[in-house]
């Protein structure tokens, strides 16, 4: 079964400044989906960013970008120029290829310090 | 786009009550929705996985005599905790997906807060 592993349980970063998430996954499969989703206080899940394993590309969404390495099984998630309104829970995502269900982390708590 | 109403947010009832929670997806067909349970500072576990027009596949612990999942159109799906008790009180939030494929995002609800007296 797939595991998602995130060893930081909580972050903190001054406000404009540059954080990175950890995140490493197991699995013997060669094609899927990586997600980072962020859970504010209002309990909404919302995407972040996604990547497909396929892609050497790293994905990037506006501020936030991410550090995928398959070899390594991990994927990082860098958020620049941190802001306020970034804090929130932030859970890594697996899905395999095909209809499959994602497999979420424990989640890091991101607190912004102004 | 790509937006999920979820309904109620928040229910407060007595031991006993069956709740019924709906999933909507407003501007897509969901082909396949799914609902989690998230306890207090928990990740959030899969319930189950319905696919429109066919029954939901649960995951292993998830009683699907106690969680009802119904997903009779391609923009509805709803789950109802029967004989609701303490215990099940939760965060139960759903998602929906527009195709069966899995490179295609989850979209979520706003969760519904179940609180069993």
């Amino acid at each position: 079964a797939q595991t998602v592993t995130q060893s930081q349980p909580e972050m903190s970063v001054q406000e404009a400044e540059t954080v990175t998430l950890s995140c490493t996954y197991d699995t013997s499969e060669s094609d899927y989906y990586l997600f980072w989703y962020k859970q504010p206080p209002s309990r909404q899940m919302i995407l972040v960013i996604r990547q497909e394993a396929y892609k050497q590309q790293n994905a990037t969404e506006n501020r936030f970008s991410v550090n995928f390495q398959k070899a390594a099984k991990s994927f990082s998630l860098k958020i620049s120029d941190s802001q306020l309104g970034d804090a929130a829970m932030y859970f890594c995502a697996y899905s395999g290829f095909g209809n499959e269900k994602l497999t979420f982390g424990t989640g890091t708590r991101l607190t912004i310090i102004p | 786009g790509a937006v999920v109403s979820q309904h109620p947010s928040r229910v407060i009832c007595k031991s006993g009550t069956s709740v019924k929670i709906e999933c909507r997806s407003l501007d897509f067909q969901a082909t396949t929705m799914f609902w989690y349970r998230q306890f207090p500072k928990q990740s959030l576990m899969l319930m189950a996985t319905s696919n429109e027009g066919s029954k939901a596949t649960y995951e292993q612990g998830v009683e699907k005599d106690k969680f009802l999942i119904n997903h009779a159109s391609l923009t509805l799906s709803t789950l109802t905790v029967t004989s609701a008790h303490p215990e099940d009180s939760s965060f139960y939030i759903c998602s929906a997906r527009e195709t069966e494929y899995s490179n295609q995002p989850q979209h979520f609800g706003d969760g519904t807060r179940l609180s069993i007296l």
